[in-house]
Protein backbone atom coordinates (compact mmCIF):
# COMPACT_ATOMS: atom_id res chain seq x y z
CA UNK A 1 0.00 0.00 0.00
CA UNK A 2 1.38 3.68 -0.69
CA UNK A 3 2.20 5.65 2.17
CA UNK A 4 0.59 9.18 1.85
CA UNK A 5 2.72 11.28 -0.30
CA UNK A 6 3.46 14.76 0.51
CA UNK A 7 5.07 17.61 -2.20
CA UNK A 8 7.46 19.64 -2.18
CA UNK A 9 10.14 18.13 0.75
CA UNK A 10 10.92 21.52 1.54
CA UNK A 11 10.12 25.08 0.60
CA UNK A 12 12.56 28.61 1.38
CA UNK A 13 10.78 31.52 1.06
CA UNK A 14 10.64 34.91 1.90
CA UNK A 15 8.29 36.74 4.23
CA UNK A 16 5.12 38.18 2.42
CA UNK A 17 5.76 35.13 -0.50
CA UNK A 18 2.79 32.89 -0.77
CA UNK A 19 3.38 28.59 -0.73
CA UNK A 20 1.47 25.64 -1.76
CA UNK A 21 1.61 22.61 -0.31
CA UNK A 22 0.37 18.93 -2.00
CA UNK A 23 -0.80 15.89 -0.31
CA UNK A 24 -2.30 13.03 -2.03
CA UNK A 25 -3.32 10.78 0.49
CA UNK A 26 -3.49 6.88 1.19
CA UNK A 27 -6.16 5.58 -1.57
CA UNK A 28 -9.85 5.06 -0.35
CA UNK A 29 -8.81 7.07 2.36
CA UNK A 30 -11.94 9.41 3.23
CA UNK A 31 -10.46 11.84 5.74
CA UNK A 32 -7.70 14.20 5.44
CA UNK A 33 -5.91 16.21 7.91
CA UNK A 34 -3.06 18.76 7.79
CA UNK A 35 -1.31 19.43 10.51
CA UNK A 36 1.87 22.62 11.54
CA UNK A 37 4.61 21.16 13.80
CA UNK A 38 6.66 24.11 15.19
CA UNK A 39 10.32 23.38 16.02
CA UNK A 40 10.33 21.65 19.55
CA UNK A 41 6.63 21.17 19.55
CA UNK A 42 4.30 18.37 18.85
CA UNK A 43 2.54 18.78 15.87
CA UNK A 44 -0.92 20.96 15.93
CA UNK A 45 -4.02 20.46 14.00
CA UNK A 46 -5.04 22.95 11.54
CA UNK A 47 -7.57 21.57 9.70
CA UNK A 48 -9.59 18.58 8.84
CA UNK A 49 -11.58 17.24 5.71
CA UNK A 50 -14.41 14.55 5.07
CA UNK A 51 -14.22 13.30 1.89
CA UNK A 52 -13.84 17.18 -0.01
CA UNK A 53 -16.01 19.04 3.19
CA UNK A 54 -14.50 20.57 5.87
CA UNK A 55 -14.98 19.19 9.48
CA UNK A 56 -12.96 21.52 11.87
CA UNK A 57 -10.62 24.22 10.80
CA UNK A 58 -10.97 25.91 13.77
CA UNK A 59 -7.30 26.06 14.03
CA UNK A 60 -6.19 27.83 10.60
CA UNK A 61 -4.70 31.06 10.85
CA UNK A 62 -7.88 31.94 7.70
CA UNK A 63 -6.33 35.35 7.07
CA UNK A 64 -3.50 33.80 5.32
CA UNK A 65 -3.81 30.05 5.26
CA UNK A 66 -6.39 28.08 2.95
CA UNK A 67 -6.73 24.67 1.98
CA UNK A 68 -8.89 22.85 -0.25
CA UNK A 69 -9.48 19.30 -1.36
CA UNK A 70 -11.14 18.72 -4.69
CA UNK A 71 -12.75 15.69 -5.42
CA UNK A 72 -12.15 14.20 -1.77
CA UNK A 73 -8.66 13.02 -2.88
CA UNK A 74 -6.09 14.87 -3.19
CA UNK A 75 -5.28 18.26 -0.88
CA UNK A 76 -3.45 21.50 -1.29
CA UNK A 77 -2.77 24.01 1.97
CA UNK A 78 -1.79 27.58 1.11
CA UNK A 79 0.25 30.23 2.87
CA UNK A 80 -0.29 33.52 1.53
CA UNK A 81 0.99 36.02 2.75
CA UNK A 82 3.91 34.14 5.06
CA UNK A 83 5.55 34.91 8.24
CA UNK A 84 8.57 33.96 9.69
CA UNK A 85 6.40 32.73 12.45
CA UNK A 86 4.96 30.08 9.69
CA UNK A 87 8.91 28.00 9.80
CA UNK A 88 7.25 24.62 10.58
CA UNK A 89 7.29 20.87 9.18
CA UNK A 90 3.52 20.79 7.49
CA UNK A 91 2.24 17.26 7.96
CA UNK A 92 -0.44 15.90 6.39
CA UNK A 93 -2.30 12.37 7.47
CA UNK A 94 -5.49 10.70 6.49
CA UNK A 95 -7.40 7.59 8.02
CA UNK A 96 -9.86 5.52 6.39
CA UNK A 97 -12.67 6.62 9.24
CA UNK A 98 -12.59 9.82 11.21
CA UNK A 99 -11.50 7.84 14.66
CA UNK A 100 -7.23 7.83 14.80
CA UNK A 101 -7.37 4.46 16.89
CA UNK A 102 -8.66 3.45 13.49
CA UNK A 103 -5.58 3.97 11.79
CA UNK A 104 -4.24 7.38 10.76
CA UNK A 105 -0.81 7.30 8.37
CA UNK A 106 1.43 10.60 8.19
CA UNK A 107 3.54 11.71 5.25
CA UNK A 108 6.69 12.66 5.74
CA UNK A 109 6.17 16.69 5.62
CA UNK A 110 7.26 19.43 3.96
CA UNK A 111 9.85 21.46 5.99
CA UNK A 112 8.73 25.07 5.20
CA UNK A 113 11.95 27.92 5.95
CA UNK A 114 10.38 31.91 5.74
CA UNK A 115 13.58 33.75 6.02
CA UNK B 1 -9.66 21.47 26.38
CA UNK B 2 -7.59 18.61 25.84
CA UNK B 3 -3.90 18.44 26.34
CA UNK B 4 -0.93 15.91 27.15
CA UNK B 5 1.99 16.70 28.66
CA UNK B 6 5.28 15.08 28.09
CA UNK B 7 9.01 14.83 30.18
CA UNK B 8 11.07 17.27 29.46
CA UNK B 9 14.11 15.68 27.36
CA UNK B 10 16.30 15.32 26.34
CA UNK B 11 17.39 11.91 27.27
CA UNK B 12 20.15 10.08 26.90
CA UNK B 13 20.70 6.42 27.29
CA UNK B 14 23.40 3.81 27.29
CA UNK B 15 22.29 0.42 25.14
CA UNK B 16 19.96 -1.58 27.05
CA UNK B 17 19.02 0.73 29.60
CA UNK B 18 15.88 0.85 30.90
CA UNK B 19 13.38 3.78 29.41
CA UNK B 20 10.46 5.59 30.80
CA UNK B 21 9.33 8.70 29.03
CA UNK B 22 6.55 10.11 31.20
CA UNK B 23 3.08 11.49 30.09
CA UNK B 24 0.00 12.65 31.66
CA UNK B 25 -3.42 13.97 29.90
CA UNK B 26 -6.33 16.20 30.62
CA UNK B 27 -9.41 15.14 28.62
CA UNK B 28 -13.14 16.04 28.99
CA UNK B 29 -14.27 12.74 27.90
CA UNK B 30 -13.01 9.02 27.07
CA UNK B 31 -9.77 9.72 25.41
CA UNK B 32 -7.92 6.56 23.45
CA UNK B 33 -4.42 7.41 23.75
CA UNK B 34 -1.07 6.68 21.67
CA UNK B 35 2.43 6.77 21.55
CA UNK B 36 3.89 7.97 17.82
CA UNK B 37 7.65 7.98 17.07
CA UNK B 38 9.19 10.12 14.63
CA UNK B 39 12.98 8.88 13.46
CA UNK B 40 15.09 11.41 11.95
CA UNK B 41 13.93 12.96 8.21
CA UNK B 42 11.05 10.05 8.60
CA UNK B 43 7.00 10.87 9.08
CA UNK B 44 5.22 10.33 12.58
CA UNK B 45 4.81 6.25 13.00
CA UNK B 46 2.42 5.01 15.46
CA UNK B 47 3.93 2.61 18.08
CA UNK B 48 1.34 1.77 20.54
CA UNK B 49 -2.12 2.42 21.68
CA UNK B 50 -4.68 2.13 24.06
CA UNK B 51 -8.69 2.91 24.12
CA UNK B 52 -9.74 2.54 27.40
CA UNK B 53 -8.75 2.25 30.80
CA UNK B 54 -6.27 -0.15 32.07
CA UNK B 55 -5.67 -1.33 28.51
CA UNK B 56 -1.96 -2.06 27.95
CA UNK B 57 -0.76 -1.26 24.26
CA UNK B 58 2.82 -2.83 22.73
CA UNK B 59 5.20 -3.01 20.21
CA UNK B 60 8.71 -3.54 19.53
CA UNK B 61 9.45 -4.20 23.23
CA UNK B 62 7.50 -0.86 24.41
CA UNK B 63 4.33 -0.72 26.73
CA UNK B 64 2.65 1.58 28.12
CA UNK B 65 -0.32 1.26 30.28
CA UNK B 66 -3.43 3.48 30.05
CA UNK B 67 -4.53 4.40 33.77
CA UNK B 68 -7.19 6.87 34.39
CA UNK B 69 -7.04 7.37 37.89
CA UNK B 70 -3.51 9.16 37.64
CA UNK B 71 -4.67 10.30 33.74
CA UNK B 72 -1.16 8.94 32.78
CA UNK B 73 0.39 6.61 30.00
CA UNK B 74 3.58 6.42 30.36
CA UNK B 75 5.90 4.65 27.38
CA UNK B 76 8.88 1.81 29.01
CA UNK B 77 11.45 -0.42 27.39
CA UNK B 78 13.39 -2.58 29.04
CA UNK B 79 16.69 -2.62 27.09
CA UNK B 80 16.61 0.12 24.25
CA UNK B 81 18.97 0.16 21.06
CA UNK B 82 20.90 2.70 19.50
CA UNK B 83 17.68 2.27 16.72
CA UNK B 84 15.23 3.45 19.41
CA UNK B 85 17.30 6.93 18.83
CA UNK B 86 14.02 9.34 18.13
CA UNK B 87 11.79 11.50 18.80
CA UNK B 88 8.16 10.45 20.77
CA UNK B 89 5.24 11.72 21.03
CA UNK B 90 2.53 10.95 23.44
CA UNK B 91 -0.83 11.86 22.04
CA UNK B 92 -5.11 11.52 22.43
CA UNK B 93 -7.91 11.36 20.34
CA UNK B 94 -11.34 11.94 22.54
CA UNK B 95 -13.39 9.80 20.49
CA UNK B 96 -16.20 9.48 22.49
CA UNK B 97 -16.65 13.40 22.30
CA UNK B 98 -19.92 13.40 19.98
CA UNK B 99 -18.45 16.77 18.53
CA UNK B 100 -17.13 17.11 14.84
CA UNK B 101 -13.26 17.37 15.55
CA UNK B 102 -13.26 13.40 17.17
CA UNK B 103 -10.73 12.50 14.51
CA UNK B 104 -8.46 15.01 15.87
CA UNK B 105 -5.03 14.12 17.67
CA UNK B 106 -3.96 16.52 20.61
CA UNK B 107 0.12 15.77 20.87
CA UNK B 108 2.77 16.72 23.59
CA UNK B 109 5.75 18.55 23.16
CA UNK B 110 8.14 15.37 22.45
CA UNK B 111 10.62 13.83 23.73
CA UNK B 112 14.10 13.45 22.03
CA UNK B 113 15.77 10.26 22.90
CA UNK B 114 19.38 9.63 22.17
CA UNK B 115 20.48 5.86 22.92
CA UNK B 116 24.84 5.34 22.96
CA UNK B 117 26.43 2.25 22.24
Amino acid sequence: EAGVAQSPRYKIIEKRQSVAFWCNPISGHATLYWYQQILGQGPKLLIQFQNNGVVDDSQLPKDRFSAERLKGVDSTLKIQPAKLEDSAVYLCASSLRDRPSYGYTFGSGTRLTVV
Amino acid sequence: GNSVTQMEGPVTLSEEAFLTINCTYTATGYPSLFWYVQYPGEGLQLLLKATKADDKGSNKGFEATYRKETTSFHLEKGSVQVSDSAVYFCALSDESAGGTSYGKLTFGQGTILTVHP
